[in-house]
């Protein structure tokens, strides 16, 4: 399955600011998944990021707030802009691929990013 | 709209128990994933079960789905302590994934 590397892993950030979120896949992938988990909370999809086109954002969540870039097929970015303490949370990456030694198509995550908001 | 349930929220359980998590979704689907989340940590992937009936193992964790009744169990067998965790069930709709709301499961010895 594909390998993903996001960064940061952490960061701490003063309210009104913006932070960038990469996530670098090994390999070439059609979609690629933003999502956001509040403390304690499940998984909430922020948006699908397909290169060539805009993002497709779920109810809740505007490109304003969370402008997505998608360059290639490797690769996207997930900026939190204009931040405020509501928007400390892990945000995470995720690609649909195929595991082609089991045959499964599989949903596969990044490590995360822990945002704290001050 | 797919909305994904898990029962229950939280579980406390004696080392060398059995126990079963439900995952129940509101609408027909053919994939449903199993993850297991550590404090901190990202999301490991356990089972992705594709078929009605479909039925996985792994160590002491299996898991099954059921589509005619839009259920799957995650059957936790004489447990020990490295298996606490969140356990998350998500439901393929639509080329994206719903989750339900997580299981904490805690082992004590």
């Amino acid at each position: 399955s594909a390998v993903i590397s996001q960064k940061p892993s952490r960061d701490i950030c003063q309210r009104g600011t913006s932070l960038t979120i990469q996530c670098q896949v090994d390999s070439q992938v059609t979609m690629m998944f933003w999502y956001r988990q509040q403390p304690g909370q499940s998984l909430t999809l922020i948006a699908t990021a397909n290169q060539g086109s805009e993002a497709t954002y779920e109810s809740g969540f505007v490109i304003d707030k969370f402008p997505i870039s998608r360059p290639n097929l490797t690769f996207s970015t997930l900026t939190v802009s204009n931040m405020s303490p509501e928007d400390s949370s892990i945000y995470l990456c995720s690609v649909h691929d195929r595991d082609s030694h089991l045959a499964n198509y599989g949903y596969t995550f990044g490590s995360g990013t822990r945002l704290t908001v001050v | 709209e797919l909305k994904v349930e898990q029962n229950p929220l939280f579980l406390s359980m004696q080392e060398g128990k059995n126990y079963t998590i439900y995952c129940n979704y509101s609408t027909t689907s053919d994939r449903l994933y199993w993850y297991r989340q550590d404090p901190g940590k990202s999301l490991e992937s356990l089972f992705v079960l594709l078929s009605n009936g479909a039925v996985k193992q792994e160590g002491r964790l299996m898991a099954s789905l059921d589509t005619k009744a839009r259920l799957s169990t995650l059957h936790i067998t004489a447990a020990v302590h490295d298996l606490s965790a969140t356990y998350f069930c998500a439901v393929a709709g639509a080329q994206k994934l719903v989750f339900g709301q997580g299981t904490r499961l805690t082992i004590n010895p």
